[in-house]
């Protein structure tokens, strides 16, 4: 079983580059959503999708851009990366039927310089 | 959704049972109680949900008093691999809302 599928684990970009984190499901989920984790600190939730097409911001969604052109695909977008992003990025996906979970990928740690 | 509270950390003989406590006073009705665990470096894992009932899967047990006002995750024979921090969330049954993290329960269980 994939389940939730994150790329790439690591990377190191020099401030102002730009990537996208990739997020993959294969579990048909319509919710999508993106989470940062800085060390020593719980989840913070950056964007979320509740289906193709829709998408919208969560806590902390200043510098990142999202978008939702299928269900199985929900990418991070960096447009102009600050050691201030500097962080763990979780992916998760979920049913939205009742009170079904969301499940993680395994992360991917990025690093700013 | 409602906030919870959690003991920062917490210790546990391996072989022992683990209780994690969660206290959510102000829990409203349609709130579930979810339960997940990160494992150093790893994505947030599910353990188990409920909403009034007591809960039990291969994993662990949930139980919630009955008033909803608190919860105890119980892992009934804890190992090493169980050290992780646990995450107490309560939300609504509802596939559009989202996960709050706080910053959970630090479980170490020792040899």
């Amino acid at each position: 079983n994939a389940g939730v599928t994150q790329t790439p684990k690591f990377q190191v970009l020099k401030t102002g580059q730009s990537m996208t984190l990739q997020c993959a499901q294969d579990m048909n989920h319509e919710y999508m959503s993106w989470y940062r984790q800085d060390p020593g600190m719980g989840l913070r939730l950056i964007h979320y999708s509740v289906g193709a097409g829709i998408t919208d911001q969560g806590e902390v969604p200043n510098g990142y851009n999202v978008s939702r052109s299928t269900t199985e695909d929900f990418p991070l977008r960096l447009l102009s990366a600050a050691p201030s992003q500097t962080s763990v990025y979780f992916c998760a996906s979920s049913s939205t039927t009742g009170s079904q979970p969301q499940h993680f990928g395994d992360g991917t740690r990025l690093s700013i310089l | 959704d409602a906030k919870t509270t959690q003991p920062p950390s917490m210790d546990c003989a391996e072989g022992r049972a683990a209780n994690l406590p969660c206290n959510h006073s102000t829990i409203s009705g349609n709130e579930y109680v979810y339960w997940y665990r990160q494992i150093h470096s790893q994505g947030p894992q599910y353990i188990i949900h409920g909403l009034k009932n007591n809960e039990t899967n291969e994993m662990a047990s949930l139980i919630i008093t009955e008033d909803r006002k608190s919860s105890t995750l119980i892992l009934p024979h804890a190992t090493l691999r169980d050290t992780a921090v646990y995450y107490c969330i309560v939300r609504v049954a509802s596939g559009y809302s989202t996960l709050t993290f706080g910053k959970g329960t630090m479980l170490l269980v020792s040899p």
